[in-house]
Parts: C-alpha cells; sequence; structure tokens
C-alpha cells in the first residue's frame, strides 16, 4: 500500500542536541511539507518542498533544516538553535499544490 | 490575513447523536476547503474535499456543506460512534498561481467526544 511514514514516533532530545525526523513516502508526490503542532493551535508550516532539490523555508523555519535529495524523502533536522522544540511534528505530502494532503503519522519529540 | 476559525472548540455528545460543527474562513481567492479526522497521537486523515462548485460532499456517516458566498463550512456527523471521538480540521487553501506557493490555513480544531 502507497503512504506516507514518519520515523520515530517517540524522540527524546537533550540540551544542545540536533536530532532528525524521518518521512518516507512511495505515494510518488512532488510537494512535500513539515509541520509543527502544539495543543490549542493550528498546523504551523516550517518548510516545504514542492520539487527534487529544492525547498523553501515556512513560518515558522528558525531552528531547523531540511533536505530533499531524494523525491521519495524529506528528512528534518530540530537542531539546537530552537529553544522549544517539544512538540508533536506531522510529515506530508500530495501530488502537487492544492490537490489534498496526505499525513504521516507524526513524531512526538520531548526535550530531556 | 487568511483565516480559518473553528467551533465549538470542544464537544460531548452521546452516543447515537447527531452533531454538526462549523468552520468560517477568510482564504482569498479560495480554492477549496477540506475535512479531517486527527486521532489523538495520530496524523489527521481526510473525510471530505470541496472546491467552490460544490455544496455538499458525503462520506459515510460524514456530510460536508460548504456556503461560498458566506464563506462558511459545516461538517455534520450522522449516528456519531465512540470511534468519533477525534479532532476534526478545517483546512482551506488559496488558488495556487504558476511557479508560486499558497499558503494553507489551517483551523485550531474541534475536539469531540462520544460517551456511552
Amino acid at each position: 500500500d502507497g503512504g506516507i511514514t514518519q520515523s520515530p514516533k517517540y524522540l527524546f532530545r537533550k540540551e544542545g542536541q540536533n536530532v532528525t525526523l524521518s518521512c518516507e513516502q512511495n505515494l510518488n508526490h512532488d510537494a512535500m511539507y513539515w509541520y509543527r503542532q502544539d495543543p490549542g493551535q493550528g498546523l504551523r508550516l516550517i518548510y516545504y518542498s514542492q520539487i527534487v532539490n529544492d525547498f523553501q523555508k515556512g513560518d515558522i523555519a528558525e531552528g531547523y533544516s531540511v533536505s530533499r535529495e531524494k523525491k521519495e524523502s524529506f528528512p528534518l533536522t530540530v537542531t539546537s538553535a530552537q529553544k522549544n522544540p517539544t512538540a508533536f511534528y506531522l510529515c506530508a505530502s500530495e501530488p502537487g499544490q492544492g490537490y489534498g494532503y496526505t499525513f504521516g503519522s507524526g513524531t512526538r519529540l520531548t526535550v530531556v | 490575513k487568511n483565516q480559518v476559525e473553528q467551533s465549538p472548540q470542544s464537544l460531548i455528545i452521546l452516543e447515537g447523536k447527531n452533531c454538526t460543527l462549523q468552520c468560517n474562513y477568510t482564504v482569498s481567492p479560495f480554492s477549496n476547503l477540506r475535512w479531517y479526522k486527527q486521532d489523538t497521537g495520530r496524523g489527521p486523515v481526510s473525510l471530505t474535499i470541496m472546491t467552490f462548485s460544490e455544496n455538499t460532499k458525503s462520506n459515510g456517516r460524514y456530510t460536508a456543506t460548504l456556503d461560498a458566498d458566506t464563506k462558511q463550512s459545516s461538517l455534520h456527523i450522522t449516528a456519531s460512534q465512540l470511534s468519533d471521538s477525534a479532532s476534526y480540521i478545517c483546512v482551506v487553501s488559496p488558488v495556487a498561481f504558476s511557479g508560486g506557493y499558497q499558503k494553507v490555513t489551517f483551523g485550531t480544531g474541534t475536539k469531540l467526544q462520544v460517551i456511552p
């Protein structure tokens, strides 16, 4: 079955540490997105990529980085510069802009 | 500024009852509106997607309506089940112009709890 897979499901980060969240899709979608979800807030866009080897900052990109070397993969790195990284992170993809997202199951990141 | 407002914030209903969730938006120019269901600790799953010309769309016990003139949408759940307990998120997309990215706007969701 085609889908979008995020790993790990839970991730713990120590102060000053960089961590990478994985997002893989086998839907042949061109566009991929990373969102952050905090309680009581709508999803906020971190980074997006409309095509391989190209990505753009979203509304809250500070302290995060991404790469898009393959169509299937869009990993997100949470760097030590992100001061409040505890949140639920969602990866999404769609065939092209406006077609409708397929979301992954999410990664919950906690700072310890 | 594009905004999506959902009401109520939370709702508790008895199993078997119907309920209606509301979504008002100011996104312009409008392209489509989607409703998603998000179980706790999971990613959102699409229920319906409606474009400007559609005013009703059903997916099983879920029926979404759209009034593009008043910029309002509703999601009606019929004969609720315990498994309907989740957050329901309204998402509105503007028209995507060639070469540019048009940001999707998310509502904050309605948290529905269905009790026996």
